[in-house]
């Protein structure tokens, strides 16, 4: 059973920058059927798709994040991560990472199959 | 633009039924999205993909109750005999060329 566990910091300074890792286990961030992504939800608000990642390490960015935003893998750890520059108070919220399935029609990452549990990071001095 | 349109809530009673609606926006209608649920206090779990022809594949252990359905730019989720466990917000997604766009999601209520 794939499982995705989020990491990093529960609290991060205005200004600093916002660091997660998201450990893969159960399967192999190397397959070519998969992408990979970050999502978030400020408190009491809906979904937001921040980027996905492929193993060969392209790239797909929000574009209301891009210039703040850098995404990596790391193949030989089986992981992937973020990197939030000059964070504030809107980027408050429950972080997750997840799966995508490749698209069928090859426009990169397609829908979400699996979640990890999340993580709160908070954004206050 | 790429858009999915959700109403904000629906209820219905318990072991009852109820139709939740995503809308593509023009010209999208022929797009394939997938179903997520988020219980309170959860983070979500996918629950199908479901594609324009209104074919659809369930995520793991994903009980027979949940069905999905298609029609011209709209995609649906229908809950059939509902626990009291299927209360949650139910959230459509889709994708396109970098770009991955979620539906502001529905809360169900079982009444």
């Amino acid at each position: 059973q794939l499982q995705l566990q989020e990491s990093g910091p529960g609290l991060v300074k205005p200004s600093e920058t916002l660091s997660l890792t998201c450990t893969v286990s159960g399967g192999s961030i190397s397959s070519s059927s998969y992408y990979w992504g970050w999502i978030r939800q400020p408190p009491a608000k809906g979904l937001e798709w921040i980027g996905s990642i492929y193993y060969s390490g392209s790239t797909s960015y929000n574009l209301s994040l891009r210039g703040r935003l850098t995404m990596s893998v790391d193949t030989s750890k089986n992981q992937f991560s973020l990197k939030l520059s000059s964070v504030t108070a809107a980027d408050t919220a429950v972080y997750y990472c997840a799966r995508h399935l490749r698209d069928g029609h090859n426009r990169g990452a397609g829908g979400i199959d699996y979640w990890g549990q999340g993580t709160l990071v908070t954004v206050s001095s | 633009q790429l858009v999915l349109t959700q109403s904000p809530s629906a209820s219905a009673s318990l072991g009852a039924s109820v139709k939740l609606t995503c809308t593509l926006s023009s010209g999208h209608s022929s797009y394939t999205i997938a179903w997520h649920q988020q219980q309170p206090e959860k983070g979500p779990r996918y629950l199908m993909k479901l594609n324009s022809d209104g074919s659809h594949s369930k995520g793991d252990g994903i009980p027979d109750r949940f069905s999905g359905s298609s029609s011209g730019a709209e995609r649906y989720l229908t809950i059939s005999s509902l626990q009291s466990e299927d209360e949650a917000d139910y959230y459509c997604q889709t994708w396109g060329t970098d770009i991955q766009i979620f539906g502001t999601g529905t809360k169900v209520t079982v009444l």
